[in-house]
């Protein structure tokens, strides 16, 4: 079966322009994660929903950075007034049920370079 | 932040070899994961090793974990050049979102 896809698999905008990252998840996987990551770094957490809602938004940098899922299934990250330092790779991942002792399944991430 | 550190940061061997890469972590966990990543982008789970375990096999892997020490060792006997890739542990401490550590960049030479 298909696993989790992003789109776009590159995305390059200015600073300080809005960009949304789209993750499809594994069909049937409740639980969802989006972290980045910087080069020569491991992934670092943003948030994860359980179904439609965000159960832990905790690794939000800060209030640019939103992410929804408002069917349960396919997830928007949005990041509003880009900065330099937002470049990075987002990855998506999934889960059947909650994550907590499951193997994550990664999408292969959208790279985000902020010019 | 990241919860863990590798070590090695790199590590170089020849196929055939042995591959020992290790992982500290900070607090108590539920479970630690292993997960390898071609080229930076995505990462395929290879081990999961829970809290009240000590040792998992898995084909050519093998995984200690010591919690008293916060430390576990990803083993990969006879290396092949198609292994060279970077590894990291990840652990659920206490929720249900993974905390990676830094990462070991695995390179083997034919």
């Amino acid at each position: 079966g298909a696993g989790v896809s992003q789109t776009p698999s590159n995305k390059v905008t200015e600073k300080g322009k809005y960009v949304e990252l789209r993750c499809d998840p594994i069909s049937g996987h409740t639980a969802l994660y989006w972290y980045r990551q910087s080069l020569g770094q491991g992934p670092e957490f943003l948030i994860y929903f359980q179904g439609t809602g965000a159960a832990d938004d905790s690794g939000l940098p800060n209030d640019r950075f939103f992410a929804v899922r408002p069917e349960g299934s396919v997830s928007t990250l949005k990041i509003q007034r880009t900065e330099r330092g937002d470049s990075a790779v987002y990855l998506c991942a999934s889960s059947y049920e909650r994550a907590r002792g499951n193997e994550q399944f990664f999408g292969p991430g959208t790279r985000l370079t902020v010019l | 932040s990241q919860q863990g550190e590798e070590d090695p940061q790199a590590l170089s061997i020849q196929e055939g070899e042995n591959a020992t890469m290790n992982c500290s972590y900070k607090t108590s966990i539920n479970n630690l994961q292993w997960y390898r990543q071609n080229s930076g982008r995505g990462l395929v789970h290879l081990i999961l090793i829970r809290s009240n375990e000590r040792e998992k096999h898995s084909g050519r892997l093998r995984v200690t974990l010591d919690t008293s020490k916060k430390s576990s060792s990803l083993l990969i006997t006879a290396s092949r050049a198609a292994d060279t890739a970077s590894y990291f542990c990840a652990t659920d401490p206490d929720t249900d979102k993974l905390i990676f550590g830094t990462g070991t960049r695995l390179q083997v030479f034919p």
